[in-house]
This record gives C-alpha cells, structure tokens and sequence, in this order.
C-alpha cells in the first residue's frame, strides 16, 4: 500500500541553523501539507500547497518557513533559523483529488522529530 | 476562532468492552469530519471519515455518529482491544478539496486487559 515517507526520523540542530525536513507523497497526489504538533498538544496546520504554490498557509508559517517541490516526488520545509520553539514532530500529509471534487482522506507520513537546542 | 475540541482527555476501556469517544466543534460550516488514530511516536492514521450530509457511517469494528443540530461528533469502537490503546483526534475541513485540517486535542485510550 502506498504511504507518505518522511526523513529524517529524528533531527537535532543547533538554534539560528537552518534545517530541510524532507517528505515524498504518495505519488498520484495533488495537495500537499505540512502540520506540526509540539509534544502533548493536538496537531496543527502549518501550510498546504498545490500546483506548484502554496494555497494556504497558518500564522505559524512566518518568513522563516518555506516549502518547495524541487521535483516530482519531493515536498521539503525550510526552516531558515530555528528557534526553541520549532522543537516538535513535524508531520507531510498528501490527498488525492476525490473523484468529487469534494475533500477526501489526508495520508500522513510518520513525522521527523525536531529537537532545537 | 473557529475550533475543534474534545470532552474527555482521557479513557480506561477494559478489553472487549465498547469505547466511545466525543468532540464537539464550533464551525457550522464544517463539512468533512475525520477520526484518526496516533500511536506514539507515529504519524496520524485514517480511522474513518463523515461528510455532512450523513449522521452514521459505519467501518470495521467503527462507527462515527454526526449530530450537526449540537456539532457534535463521536468515534465508537467496538470490543476494544490492546491494539486500539492510542491517542484518538477528530479533525474537520469545510469540505473543500484541498483544505486543511483542524484538529481536536485528542483522547487518549487506554485498554485493559
């Protein structure tokens, strides 16, 4: 079955450095996300993205937050220089467009683990 | 702002019984409802889905119950077993294709054996 990949598992980097967390869809899907959850609370919404721009994007994702699909597979959030409180599980979803048009199930990936120190 | 939370924080089910688990929502104009089920240290998983227009669905061993007249939304899994031990997120968009999630703030299930 296909599923949503995610690397790395587990990211550790200093404050004010710059990360790339990586995600490749599942490969027939047109809308991209990426959500966050800091540890114990729920999941929220960061930004969405489709045909090749963001359609959507929370308050979270400041300047420093940025997304790109350099190519047919790959989806990756750039965080420019990390703070503390980027500390969190960052999860890439994906959605197929429902036959529809109407919202269908988001995949997720199994989140890559941020920790800024 | 508009949001989607939950009841009960947290629920001890002993093993074969029923577990329902509750979340209420403010957006009237939500449309699509979503269950999913986190493990720890793992990424969301697709439970089951309602669009508005429906007040049951049904899956295997699932079924989530719409209430649109009190926004009010319930996952019940049926004879409960180790395995259903996780955290439990309902989430909604507008229906939309393409929208975003919003998420509840979970319910985590613990099964007894």
């Amino acid at each position: 079955e296909p599923e949503v990949t995610q690397t790395p598992s587990h990211q550790v980097t200093q404050m004010g450095q710059e990360v790339i967390l990586r995600c490749v869809p599942i490969s027939n899907h047109l809308y991209f996300y990426w959500y966050r959850q800091i540890l114990g609370q729920k999941v929220e919404f960061l930004v969405s993205f489709y045909n090749n721009e963001i359609s959507e994007k929370s308050e979270i994702f400041d300047d420093q937050f940025s997304v790109e699909r350099p190519d047919g597979s790959n989806f990756t959030l750039k965080i420019r220089s990390t703070k503390l409180e980027d500390s969190a599980m960052y999860f890439c979803a994906s959605v197929k467009r429902g036959t529809s048009g109407g919202a269908t199930e988001q995949f997720f990936g199994p989140g890559t683990r941020l920790t800024v120190l | 702002g508009e949001s989607v939370g939950l009841h009960l924080p947290t629920l001890s089910v002993q093993e074969g019984d029923n577990s329902i688990i509750n979340c209420a929502y403010s957006n009237s104009a939500s449309d699509y409802f979503i269950w999913y089920k986190q493990e720890s240290g793992k990424g969301p998983q697709f439970i089951i889905d309602i669009r508005s227009n429906m007040d049951k669905r049904q899956g295997q061993r699932v079924t989530v119950l719409l209430n649109k007249t009190v926004k009010h939304l319930s996952l019940q899994i049926a004879a409960t077993q180790p395995g259903d031990s996780a955290v439990y997120f309902c989430a909604e968009n507008s229906g939309a294709a393409g929208n975003k999630l919003t998420f509840g703030g979970g319910t985590r299930v613990l099964v007894k054996p």
